[in-house]
Parts: structure tokens; sequence; C-alpha cells
């Protein structure tokens, strides 16, 4: 079975500073999708980024990127330049290429943007 | 192009009862999937539909069941509720191959007394 594992229940950085989220998982699948999404409190989980596993170049979108060290099984976030608008709930998620009918997530990270 | 909505976004109900929430789904997609958010934990999974079939269950009991139709809206219902079953209920639609990740709704926040 897959797992996702966010060791990291809470996290605050400075705004206009970097901050990295960490993740790893667990699979025995060669090819798969993570994902981070973003829960603000209005409580609609937000798509951050994806990555492929068969894509060796890691995601980019703006301030955000990933680290992807697929040997590791680990994913981790980084976000540059914080803002006050990225204070939320973040949650790493897996999800099988074949036989994709379920998205696996982790217990989340609260990350706090302090001005 | 709209994303998916939730209704109702909060629901009261005591134990024993039997409570349906909806969802609709974003236009184009044909997959639904709902998942189950306790306060403070990620989303667990607890069924997809794909073309009003289930297609995948978590590890929940048979009183939880749900519905598609062909609009691709789809129907979340849980019978002999319990106090456990107080949590977030997340809707999210995709295609089939869910490749490009999936869209949620806001969810509904379901208390049982």
């Amino acid at each position: 079975a897959q797992t996702v594992t966010q060791s990291q229940p809470e996290m605050s950085v400075q705004e206009a500073e970097t901050v990295t989220l960490s993740c790893t998982y667990d699979t025995s699948e060669s090819n798969y999708y993570l994902f981070w999404y973003k829960q603000p409190p209005s409580r609609q989980m937000i798509l951050v980024i994806r990555q492929e596993a068969y894509k060796q170049q890691n995601a980019t979108e703006n301030r955000f990127s990933v680290n992807f060290q697929k040997a590791a099984k680990s994913f981790s976030l980084k976000i540059s330049d914080s803002q006050l608008g990225d204070t939320a709930m973040y949650f790493c998620a897996f999800m099988r290429v074949y036989n994709n009918n379920d998205m696996r997530f982790g217990a989340g990270t609260r990350l706090t943007v302090k001005p | 192009e709209t994303g998916v909505t939730q209704s109702p976004t909060h629901l009261i109900k005591t134990r024993g009862q039997q409570v349906t929430l909806r969802c609709s789904s974003q236009s184009g997609h044909n997959t639904v999937s709902w998942y189950q958010q306790a306060l403070g934990q990620g989303p667990q999974f607890i069924f997809q539909y794909y073309r009003e079939e289930e297609n995948g269950r978590g590890n929940f009991p048979p009183r939880f069941s749900g519905l598609q139709f062909p609009n691709y809206s789809s129907e979340l219902n849980v019978n002999a509720l319990e106090l456990d079953d107080s949590a977030l209920y997340l809707c999210a639609s995709s295609s089939l191959a869910g490749t490009y990740g999936y869209t949620f709704g806001s969810g509904t926040r379901l208390t049982v007394v």
C-alpha cells in the first residue's frame, strides 16, 4: 500500500523568506504522480504543483518548486518569497498511474507566514 | 468553466440519522471522488465514481454509499450516523486518468451530535 508521510506538523516563515516543506512516500510502483495541495481556511484544496515520476526535471510553478528524489522517495516543496497569502495547510499527495482510483494524502503541514 | 460545488456547506445531524451530501463536478470531468477529512488530518479516500459506477473504495463501511448521475454530479449518503462521522467531506472531480490532479470543492462540514 502507498503511504505518504509529512513529518512537520507546523512550520513558520517570515514574509519574503524561503521555506521548504518535507514529504516522503512509500511505493513499489515505478511510475506515479506526486502533488502538493494547499488548503487555506476557506477549506478548498488548491493544486499547487504536480510532478510526474518518470520526469527527472523538478517541477516549478512561479514561486513554488519541488525537489524530487525518486530513489529516496522524497518530494519536498520550496516556497520562495513567502507571502501572507501562503498561510495554509499544505498536503503532499501520491497517485498511481495505473489503477489510479485513489489519491493518497499525507497528514499535512500547517504553514504560517509572519509579517 | 465552473468548478466543483458542494452542498450544503454545513450540516448538523443527530446520531443514528441519515445524511445526503451533493456535489457538482467541474465541466469536462467524468470522475468524482469523495474524501473524509477529520479535524487536523489529511483527507481519507471514501470512494470514486466513473460513469455512474463505483470505481474503487477506501476502508469505509457499507453505510457509506454513493451515486453518480448522467451529468456526472454525485451524492454521498451516510446511514446510521455515528459521532466519529463528524468531519469535512470533500468532493473532487477529474478525468478518469486524473493525471493533472483533482479539482476539489469547498466541502461540507458535517457535525453529528
